[in-house]
C-alpha cells in the first residue's frame, strides 16, 4: 500500500526566511501528488499539483512555489516567508481518476 | 469555479443523537464525492466515497451518505451519535473527467462536538 512521507512535523520560522518541506511517496509510482494548506476555518485549500516529474500546476497566487525532482518527491519552497504563510501543510497522492486520495500527517508552520 | 459548500460549521449534539451534515458542490457535470474525517491530532481519513452506482453509500464507523444528484448535495448522515465521533469532517469534490489533475476541492469543514 502507498505510504506518503512528510517532515518536519512542526515549524516554527521567522519571517523572511527560506522554507522547504519535502514529502515522499513509497508503494506506487507516476502518482499525481498535491500540497494542501489547512487553515482554521476555511478547510482545505489546493496549492500545487503535479500529474508528473518537473510538470507543477499552481492553484493560487502565493509566495510559494512547488517542485517534483523525482516521481515520488514533492517539495514546497519559499524564498521569503510572510506570516500568512502560516498553517498546516498537507501532502496527498492519488493514482488517478478511478482512486481515491491518500494525505500525510502534515507539517505545522508557524512564521513569528 | 467549482465550489463545495458546508453550511454547518460547527455542530454540537448529545451521545445517541442523529447526525446530518450537509454538502452542496456547483459543479454540474459527473462528480467523484467524498467525505473525510479529522480526529483531534491525527491524520485526514476517508469516511466514505461515492463514484458511481447506489447513491446511498455506507462508510466506515456507521457513516452514510446520499447522493441527490438533482439537488447536487451529498449529506453525511449517522443514525446516532458516539462522543468519539467529535472531530471535524469535510465534504470533498472531484470532477470526473480525464486530465486537469484529478484536483480535489474541498468545502471549509465542520466541526462536531459530541456530548456526554
Amino acid at each position: 500500500s502507498q505510504t506518503i512521507h512528510q517532515w518536519p512535523a512542526t515549524l516554527v520560522q521567522p519571517v523572511g526566511s527560506p522554507l522547504s518541506l519535502e514529502c515522499t511517496v513509497e508503494g506506487t509510482s507516476n502518482p499525481n501528488l498535491y500540497w494542501y494548506r489547512q487553515a482554521a476555518g476555511r478547510g482545505l485549500q489546493l496549492l500545487f499539483y503535479s500529474v508528473g516529474i518537473g510538470q507543477i500546476s499552481s492553484e493560487v497566487p502565493q509566495n510559494l512555489s512547488a517542485s517534483r525532482p523525482q516521481d515520488r518527491q514533492f517539495i514546497l519552497s519559499s524564498k521569503k516567508l510572510l506570516l500568512s504563510d502560516s498553517g498546516f501543510y498537507l501532502c496527498a497522492i492519488t493514482r488517478g481518476t478511478a482512486y481515491g486520495y491518500t494525505f500525510g500527517s502534515g507539517t505545522r508552520l508557524t512564521v513569528v | 469555479a467549482q465550489s463545495v459548500s458546508q453550511h454547518n460549521h460547527h455542530v454540537i449534539l448529545s451521545e445517541a443523537a442523529s447526525l446530518e451534515l450537509g454538502c452542496n458542490y456547483s459543479y454540474g457535470g459527473t462528480v467523484n464525492l467524498f467525505w473525510y474525517v479529522q480526529y483531534p491530532g491525527q491524520h485526514l481519513q476517508l469516511l466514505l466515497k461515492y463514484f458511481s452506482g447506489d447513491p446511498l453509500v455506507k462508510g466506515i464507523k456507521g457513516f452514510e451518505a446520499e447522493f441527490i444528484k438533482s439537488k447536487f448535495s451529498f449529506n453525511l448522515r449517522k443514525p446516532s451519535v458516539q462522543w468519539s465521533d467529535t472531530a471535524e469532517y469535510f465534504c470533498a469534490v472531484r470532477r470526473g473527467l480525464t486530465g486537469g489533475g484529478n484536483k480535489l476541492t474541498f468545502g471549509t469543514g465542520t466541526q462536531l462536538k459530541v456530548e456526554l
